[in-house]
């Protein structure tokens, strides 16, 4: 398996410009999630998918963020407008159950996402 | 809510064993994992433990529980150059609207000398 994979791996953009980042989950993983890494704040997880469906987006920063996941095999999350501070590196991650059953999550590489 | 605290840094000489520390506070917690990052690349699952073992041991790998104290941490031995990378300790949220996520400390930075 190719493992997660994300794109793009770098995006730069300009204030007020919509932005979405891309990722494919490991095939038959049932479970996706997005975080966002910072120096500041670490690693900070977004949302989360079961089966396709948000379950918990109680970290998404604000209205400007959106994820959706069509599919089994896809996931977006956007950002409309960006902002400077919305630059970090966004992750993707998916796993077959939950971590307290002791699922490993795979994380995708990210995509270093900067916003001038 | 939710808390996990690492120290920052960690030097060590090649060879010797690092000891990377990690303090949480919800006790509901049922697994806790160790996660590496290398330069530009995602985290990848060093090793976990269930919240009811004091201690599990792979290969150079060796990690300690203190659920009473709340209180991990990971031991490398042999720390190889290799090894040099962020170590993140992460907690399995089994309470209240936390349920099912991990919450991630601030990470540790080892760096390894020749």
């Amino acid at each position: 398996d190719a493992g997660v994979i994300q794109s793009p791996r770098h995006e730069v953009t300009e204030m007020g410009q919509e932005v979405t980042l891309r990722c494919k989950p490991i095939s038959g993983h049932d479970y996706l999630f997005w975080y966002r890494q910072t120096m500041m704040r670490g690693l900070e997880l977004l949302i989360y998918f079961n089966n396709n469906v948000p379950i918990d987006d109680s970290g998404m920063p604000e209205d400007r963020f959106s994820a959706k996941m069509p599919n089994a095999s896809f996931s977006t999350l956007k950002i409309q407008p960006s902002e400077p501070r919305d630059s970090a590196v966004y992750f993707c991650a998916s796993s077959l159950g939950l971590t307290i059953q002791g699922s490993e999550q795979y994380f995708g590489p990210g995509t270093r996402l900067t916003v001038t | 809510g939710e808390d996990v605290e690492q120290s920052l840094f960690l030097s060590v000489r090649e060879g010797d064993s690092s000891v990377i520390n990690c303090t949480y506070t919800d006790s509901s917690s049922t697994y806790l994992y160790w996660y590496k990052q290398e330069p530009g690349a995602g985290l990848q699952l060093l090793t976990y433990i269930f919240s009811n073992m004091d201690m599990k041991q792979d290969q150079r790998l060796t990690v300690l529980l203190n659920k009473k104290d709340k209180h991990l941490s990971l031991r490398i031995a042999d720390t190889q150059t290799g090894d040099s990378a962020i170590y993140f300790c992460a907690e399995a949220n089994a309470g209240g609207t936390s349920y099912g996520k991990l919450t991630f400390g601030q990470g540790t930075i080892l760096t390894v000398h020749p």
